[in-house]
């Protein structure tokens, strides 16, 4: 069966500091993989997608970055956060045309200062 | 344009009895998918249901069953028989055509009294 990781659980980081939040999956190739953030009540939104090692999609500008080094790794990154950058981040995969739900991961609860 | 509409913030029902949440969508594509899922307080998004916009009969699962209305563009959550361990918040989302972009609402937190 498949599973999703991801880590850190939760993160307390200083503005302007770096940021790298890594999701992997095991049991599946070639997933489709993904990055939402969840601000606090509020719902899901988009913020990266891939569908391949190195194909990176980006759906909202902002001073995040994506990274897909193996096929089943997917890396979050900033070079500096911002308070506005806190948030609940979930990660999340799917196999196109086989099947078109997406499984997500536990998430990381990121907390800005 | 907001593409996925909540409209119940909260919702409560009685254990055993059966709840619907509701989702309205707005969309020109002709091919798109509706899901629904629950958060629960630990906040991992659990995947419930999943209706094609061609399916022709409503999607079920279980306890879960979709209201899918095309013509209204509604996909309504029917929970039956509800568990205390429903009590989540629970997202519709929708996916056009090829994208890969799942646009959420903004969800509906459902609380199950004993």
């Amino acid at each position: 069966s498949q599973t999703i990781h991801q880590w850190p659980a939760t993160l307390v980081q200083p503005v302007g500091s770096p940021l790298s939040l890594e999701c992997t999956v095991e049991g599946t190739s070639n997933p489709n993989l993904y990055w939402y953030r969840q601000a606090a009540g509020r719902g899901l939104q988009l913020l990266f997608y891939s569908v391949g090692i190195g194909q990176i999609s980006s759906e909202v500008p902002q001073n995040l970055s994506a990274s897909r080094p193996q096929d089943r790794q997917f890396i979050l990154s900033s070079k500096k956060l911002l308070l506005s950058d806190s948030g609940f981040y979930l990660c999340a995969w799917s196999v196109l045309l086989a099947d078109p739900r997406k499984y997500f991961g536990p998430g990381t609860r990121l907390t800005v200062l | 344009a907001q593409k996925i509409t909540q409209t119940q913030p909260g919702m409560f029902v009685q254990e055993k009895e059966a709840v619907t949440l509701d989702c309205t969508y707005d969309t020109s594509d002709p091919s798109y998918g509706l899901f629904w899922y629950k958060q629960p307080s630990s906040g991992e998004m659990i995947f419930l249901i999943y209706q094609g916009s061609y399916d022709q009969q409503n999607a079920t699962e279980g306890r879960y069953s979709l209201n899918f209305q095309k013509a209204r563009k509604s996909a309504n959550l029917v929970i039956s028989a509800s568990q205390l361990g429903d009590s989540a918040m629970y997202f519709c989302a929708m996916r056009e055509g090829g994208s890969e972009k799942l646009v959420f609402g903004k969800g509906t937190k459902l609380t199950v009294n004993p």
